[in-house]
């Protein structure tokens, strides 16, 4: 069965210090892997692909098939990234979009 | 374009009652999933709506029904309410034939007492 393992429940980070947010998944076929972003308040909304290998609001995320993880990167953190984040998972040879999401990391940005 | 929204915002019910939710597709998407938030965890898959159909469900019991309409809306219907339902239902959409992410709505809080 799919897992995605977010390991940090909780991570803070100053302002202007790089931010890595950790993302372990375990499935033997071939995944599709993306990062949600939850502000305050706001609904859940899709911030990275990695199928789309681009960069989102300075985020940056790499697929390493080899470690299976997809972390979360930004070498400069911004008060306005504080919010929750979720990896999660989509597996590419069944017929739907079922999403697995990991548990979320809570990212606070210290002024 | 209008985005997913959902009604109604929040819910009280008691416990063996019946709930429905509603969930409104984003402008051009076809397909609607429904998923369970609880505190403090990630959103669980219920079940996605395709034409209609169920088409794909994750490990909730039947009591948890769904159905989507032609305008591509959609409904979560759940009978014999238990405490452990009580949790953020989450309304999905994305556009079948292009994989390009889903998009979520607000969500319903659902508390059972």
């Amino acid at each position: 069965a799919q897992r995605v393992t977010q390991p940090e429940k909780l991570l803070s980070v100053f302002k202007g210090a790089p931010v890595e947010l950790k993302c372990n998944y375990s499935y033997s076929g071939s995944p599709e892997l993306f990062w949600y972003v939850q502000y305050s308040r706001q609904r859940l909304q899709l911030l990275l692909r990695h199928i789309s290998r681009e960069s989102i609001k300075g985020f940056t995320a790499d697929l390493n098939k080899g470690e299976t993880s997809f972390h979360l990167k930004k070498p400069f953190a911004q008060e306005e990234d504080s919010a929750m984040y979720y990896c999660a998972l989509r597996m590419t040879n069944f017929g739907n979009e079922k999403l697995t999401f990991g548990t979320g990391t809570r990212l606070t940005i210290i002024p | 374009e209008t985005g997913v929204t959902q009604s109604p915002t929040h819910l009280i019910k008691t416990r063996g009652q019946q709930v429905t939710l509603r969930c409104s597709s984003q402008s051009g998407h076809n397909t609607v999933s429904w998923y369970q938030q609880a505190l403090g965890q990630g959103p669980q898959f219920i079940f996605q709506y395709y034409r209609e159909e169920e088409n794909g469900r994750g490990n909730f019991p039947p009591r948890f029904s769904g159905l989507q309409f032609p305008n591509y809306s959609s409904e979560l219907n759940v009978n014999a309410l238990e405490l452990d339902d009580s949790a953020l239902y989450l309304c999905a959409t994305s556009r079948w034939e292009r994989a390009s992410g889903q998009y979520f709505g607000p969500g319903t809080r659902l508390t059972v007492t």
